[in-house]
């Protein structure tokens, strides 16, 4: 089955510089690639998604890279504030599987002012 | 648009008893997927429910099990309880339509058992 490695487990970052978490997949099959941010007490929250026909994504200071031949995919934060410390999660999924998200262990990200 | 209920929040269970867990999706929404979430195992899917129908199932003993109601609120159950079960269990929902894939989870709800 999917088997989804994220690294690394905790960064620290100071507020205004970049984050990059990676990401690596096994089943070359999956096509759907999501990622989300975790606050304490609270359930995860989708905040960037890119499937496998495009390479990159962007949302304001949030960018997304896929390399479907390598199959790894990578969250990039620039800009960094004390709002995005949080943890962070990979998933994978395929839509003949579809609602089963495989998911990456967690990236503790926190920003220092 | 309201966003995925869950109920209840938080629950206290004793070894042995069972429990219901419940999950309201988002208005539209008619895909419900359940997962565990522990610090040693990180999100974990149980299965997954469409139309009243389990699509997908994660790898779980058949002490957890799942249905899903006519107006897609889904409900897990987990029967004999034991002390590894005490998790955060989180639902999501999605709209599960053409190319719809995007899944939004809600709270949680906190299963101690003792």
């Amino acid at each position: 089955g999917e088997n989804v490695e994220q690294h690394p487990s905790t960064l620290s970052v100071q507020e205004g510089d970049s984050a990059v978490i990676k990401c690596t997949y096994s089943d070359s099959a999956s096509n759907y690639f999501p990622w989300y941010k975790q606050e304490l007490g609270k359930g995860p929250q989708l905040i960037i998604d890119i499937r496998s026909n495009v390479g990159e994504k962007k949302d304001q200071r949030i960018a997304v890279t896929l390399n479907k031949t390598a199959k790894h995919f990578s969250l990039h934060i620039t800009e960094t504030q004390p709002e995005d410390s949080a943890v962070y999660f990979c998933a994978a999924s395929r839509t003949d599987s579809w609602g089963k998200f495989q998911f990456g262990a967690g990236t503790q990200v926190v920003v220092t002012p | 648009k309201a966003g995925v209920t869950q109920t209840p929040r938080y629950l206290i269970k004793t070894r042995g008893q069972q429990v219901t867990l419940s999950c309201s999706p988002i208005s539209g929404h008619r895909s419900v997927s359940w997962y565990q979430q522990t610090p040693g195992q990180g999100l974990q899917f149980l299965f997954e429910y469409f139309s009243e129908t389990q699509r997908n199932k994660g790898n779980f003993p058949g002490r957890f099990s799942g249905r899903q109601f006519s107006n897609s609120r889904s409900e897990m159950n987990v029967s004999t309880l034991e002390l590894g079960d005490s998790a955060l269990y989180l639902c999501a929902s999605s709209l599960a339509w053409a190319s719809s894939y995007e899944q939004y989870f809600g709270p949680g709800t906190r299963l101690t058992v003792t």
